[in-house]
């Protein structure tokens, strides 16, 4: 099994759709957590850390579930630009390590 | 500001040549150092990170090693390349631990073995 675990999609979305990703972890040592973005043969690029209290940026929010081990991103109001896959990623370990679950790979249709 | 710089951004080698890509940091010191793969339809994977000069662990086993000669240089090589170690290398960095938790990648390598 993996540490983190994502749902590969795709997830094919209209234009201003609200979409949901969500993320387990099965290491409870875990210490951060965040979402990256990937676009296509590109390095991943920080979208946002991910707190206990839930956080917001934008039309993004992100969500964090400790008890259950569980991580989630909702993008509102899709746009085109989302288009992209989505990795989520949890920091463990004295050398703050990060895992990287397999990514969802959204598309937003026209 | 601080940036992350690897080389080359692409390369095809035949099976059983050597490798070296290379990674640098400017605009801060004693960073963590990482090397990432990504093969084809699957995630990242880390290879190797270090903590600083001359410290070096591995994830691992494989046909690859990791050298730190300087501060914010970061090098991934091979004697021997295998038809496996295709994939998409990134280096990557973040401040000492307790300094702040963003990890901040290279533009990558691509590499193909053939």
């Amino acid at each position: 099994r993996k540490e983190v675990e994502q749902d590969p999609g795709p997830f094919n979305v209209p234009e201003g759709a609200t979409v949901a990703f969500n993320c387990t972890y099965s290491n409870s040592a875990s210490q951060s957590f965040f979402w990256y973005r990937q676009d296509c043969r590109k390095e991943p690029k920080l979208l946002m850390s991910v707190y206990s209290s839930g956080n917001e940026d934008g039309r993004f929010t992100a969500q964090l579930n400790r008890a259950s081990q569980y991580i989630s991103l909702l993008i509102r109001d899709s746009k085109l630009s989302d288009s992209a896959t989505y990795l989520c990623v949890v920091m463990r370990g004295a050398t703050n390590k990060l895992i990287f679950g397999t990514g969802t790979l959204l598309a937003v249709q026209p | 500001s601080q940036t992350i710089h690897q080389w080359p951004a692409t390369l095809v080698q035949p099976v059983g040549s050597p490798l070296s890509l290379e990674c640098t940091v400017e605009g801060t010191s004693n960073p963590n150092l990482y090397w990432y793969r990504q093969a084809a339809g699957r995630g990242l994977q880390l290879l190797f990170y270090s903590v600083g000069i001359g410290q070096i662990s591995s994830e691992v086993p494989q046909n690859l090693s990791a050298s730190r000669p300087q501060d914010r240089q970061f090098i991934l090589s091979s004697k021997k390349l295998l038809l496996s170690d295709s994939g998409f290398y990134l280096c990557a960095w973040k401040l000492r631990q307790n300094s702040g938790n963003t990890i901040y990648f290279g533009e990558g390598s691509w590499l193909t073995v053939v």
